[in-house]
């Protein structure tokens, strides 16, 4: 049984794209929800995290969204350029279990 | 901060010797996590502390694989003896809840 679905598995597009990338989750107790993103031979970066009492948060040309009812976490990335190519991640911390996520690649 | 540092950064060792990975957690982190990544298993947790006192170690693999946190601001992760099997990325996290982590650069162990 999955703990974390990721849509799409992989992305490849064209730089200045604006992109969605998708979490869904089984756990109906999550409670926080931190994307991460994980370059190449590197650890992980977190990038957002979206507490119990929020539904959404921003930085920079990111915004992460958090629906507990229906089970589902959206990340937006705005203007898409080639260092966000990397995979990211949305963990359930609840069960520590991480799924594959999402390989973006943004080409030049 | 500077964040949670993990040393070595990379270990290459022969089957049979004994490895220490060694991490520090960013100051005033009450946990601190263990995961292994491989190709194979993706991103797997190994064992986490709570104010220094292991919570879960259901997901170390072996009684070769032992981890200790001594203090605040310390923990190790000993594989001995160490097997070709064992290499992979080793991370260490830290966070104020489980539910809020922050990971280091990872040490990539090879047993040759």
């Amino acid at each position: 049984k999955q703990e974390v679905t990721q849509i799409p598995a992989a992305l490849s597009v064209p730089e200045g794209e604006n992109l969605v990338l998708n979490c869904s989750f089984t756990d109906s107790a999550i409670y926080n929800l931190q994307w991460f993103r994980q370059d190449p031979g590197k650890g992980l970066t977190s990038l957002l995290l979206i507490q119990s009492s929020q539904r959404e948060q921003t930085s920079g040309r990111l915004n992460a969204s958090l629906d507990k009812s229906s089970g589902r976490s959206t990340l937006y990335i705005a203007a898409s350029q080639p260092g966000d190519s990397a995979t990211y991640l949305c963990p359930n911390f609840n069960k520590f279990y991480f799924g594959s996520g999402t390989k973006l690649n943004v080409k030049p | 901060d500077a964040g949670v540092i993990q040393s070595p950064r990379h270990e290459v060792t022969e089957m049979g010797q004994e490895v220490t990975l060694r991490c520090k957690p960013i100051s005033g982190h009450d946990y601190l996590f263990w995961y292994r990544q491989t190709m194979m298993r993706g991103l797997e947790l190994l064992i986490y502390f709570n104010n220094n006192v292991p919570i879960d170690d259901s997901g170390m693999p072996e009684d070769r694989f032992s981890a200790k946190m001594p203090n605040a601001s310390f923990s190790t992760l000993k594989i001995q003896p160490s097997e070709p099997r064992d290499s992979a990325v080793y991370f260490c996290a830290s966070g104020l809840s489980y539910n809020e982590q922050f990971f280091g650069p990872g040490t990539r162990l090879t047993v040759l």
